[in-house]
């Protein structure tokens, strides 16, 4: 298995453009999470999905920020408008259950910087 | 009070000696207890999980649960220089199925 795919790995983009990050959960696994991680607040849990629904975006930060799932093979989180305070390394996990003894795998992460 | 709290570190240990590092959390129904490693630069991988009271034991790491104190540990023996990194704990919680991460704790293991 090639394991959780994200796309772009890097992402310069300057303060009020659009940006699109996207993510592909490995085959099977039903549970798909967005997080964010920065030196200040560590990993934060955006979102997560389970069999495409979304099922708690109590962390989406504000209105800017959304995701979708528009099937089992594909993600993305958007913001928009992009702020210098999104700066960060937004990664997406999955998991094939919430309590499964092999935890989330990761996937490599988008390095997303706002000018 | 923060979910999930560990020492920031830095911890600095000399290759071959046992480095310990600790973790507690503050929802009381919480389930399952992972410890993930986290190399500069890179994805958090899985490392060790437990769901139990005790000692968890796979390879040179063990993994240490305490439900009635809240508290899960993870013990390196023989500690390398390639295990240097930020090791960070994670809990499900007992209401929800989110994985909730400390901070993490950097470990430098010295030549």
């Amino acid at each position: 298995d090639a394991g959780v795919i994200q796309s772009p790995r890097h992402e310069v983009t300057e303060m009020g453009q659009e940006v699109t990050l996207r993510c592909k959960p490995i085959s099977g696994h039903d549970y798909l999470f967005w997080y964010r991680q920065t030196m200040m607040r560590g990993l934060e849990l955006l979102i997560y999905f389970n069999n495409n629904v979304p099922i708690d975006d109590s962390g989406m930060p504000e209105d800017r920020f959304s995701a979708k799932m528009p099937n089992a093979s594909f993600s993305t989180l958007k913001i928009q408008p992009s702020e210098p305070r999104d700066s960060a390394v937004y990664f997406c996990a999955s998991s094939s259950g919430p309590f499964m003894s092999y935890g989330y795998t990761f996937g490599s992460g988008t390095r997303l910087t706002v000018v | 009070q923060k979910e999930v709290e560990q020492n920031s570190g830095p911890l600095s240990v000399p290759e071959g000696a046992i480095a310990s590092l600790n973790c507690t959390y503050s929802d009381r129904g919480s389930q399952s207890f992972f410890w993930y490693r986290q190399y500069s630069g890179k994805s958090p991988e899985l490392i060790m999980s437990i769901y139990s009271n005790g000692d968890k034991e796979d390879g040179r790491f063990t993994a240490q649960l305490n439900k009635a104190s809240q508290y899960v540990s993870l013990l390196i023996r023989d500690s390398q220089p390639s295990d240097s990194a930020t090791y960070l704990c994670a809990v499900i919680g007992g209401s929800n199925y989110k994985l909730t991460f400390g901070k993490g704790t950097l470990l430098t293991v010295n030549p």
